[in-house]
């Protein structure tokens, strides 16, 4: 079954604005992590914060993560028609020795030019 | 360097014949993940390998999904007669050690008819 839910499910938005996402999850975790899927391919990491960590930069991508509400965000600022994909934050829960991934059930993005 | 392949891409089984799926995961990593999509969803996790040691098989649906990866390398994803509800998107990922970032190959779309 899936850790949490992301929100919203779909989103679209013109080129040049920023989207954000959120996801929320259900047990501790050791980390959170955000994927990028596209359309018939794999999953692409993107980033990774960790639990001890509030706020996290990549380039145009800017995660949070609120471990007393267990939520995360995802911003991704002045977007292409490129970053059009499904996003999925996964968490890992630990307590395995490896990286278990729960997935959430992912939002998908739609960039228009 | 190449990334994690998978063979076949798309595979179209009938109802009660048996399917294997490849991983080929990125020359010399530890870790090998297997991960079923249903459309719309966001993976789950179905095995897991640490070289030719499979650690955890918690999310294999049932007996008829069967995962080995006998050399440390390539894994063979093997699913006795099918059923409609295995149709999906079987994921494999690799990464160098335990805890690291997980490398997504393109995936296998089953169809079972």
């Amino acid at each position: 079954s899936q850790q949490g839910e992301e929100d919203p499910q779909a989103l679209s938005i013109q080129e040049g604005e920023n989207a954000t996402m959120n996801c929320s999850y259900k047990t501790s975790i050791n980390n959170l992590q955000w994927y990028r899927q596209n359309s018939g391919r794999g999953l692409v990491h993107l980033i990774l914060i960790r639990s001890n960590e509030r706020e996290k930069h990549s380039g145009r991508l800017r995660v949070t993560l609120d471990t007393s509400k267990k939520s995360s965000s995802l911003l991704i600022t002045a977007s292409r028609a490129a970053d059009t994909a499904s996003y999925f934050c996964a968490t890992d829960a630990g307590n395995t020795g490896f990286q278990k991934l729960v997935f959430g059930t992912g939002t998908r993005l739609l960039v228009s030019p | 360097g190449a990334g994690v392949s998978q063979s076949p891409r798309y595979k179209v089984a009938k109802r009660g014949q048996d399917v294997a799926l490849r991983c080929d995961p990125i020359s010399g990593h530890v870790s090998l993940f297997w991960y079923q999509q249903a459309l719309g969803q966001g993976p789950e996790f179905l095995t897991y390998f640490q070289n030719e040691a499979q650690l955890d098989k918690s999310g294999l649906p049932s007996d008829r999904f069967f995962a080995e990866r006998p050399e440390g390398s390539v894994s063979t994803l093997k699913i006795q007669r099918t059923q409609q509800e295995d149709s999906a998107v079987y994921l494999c990922a690799s990464s160098p050690l335990t805890v690291d970032t997980q490398y997504f190959g393109p995936g296998t779309r089953l169809t079972v008819l």
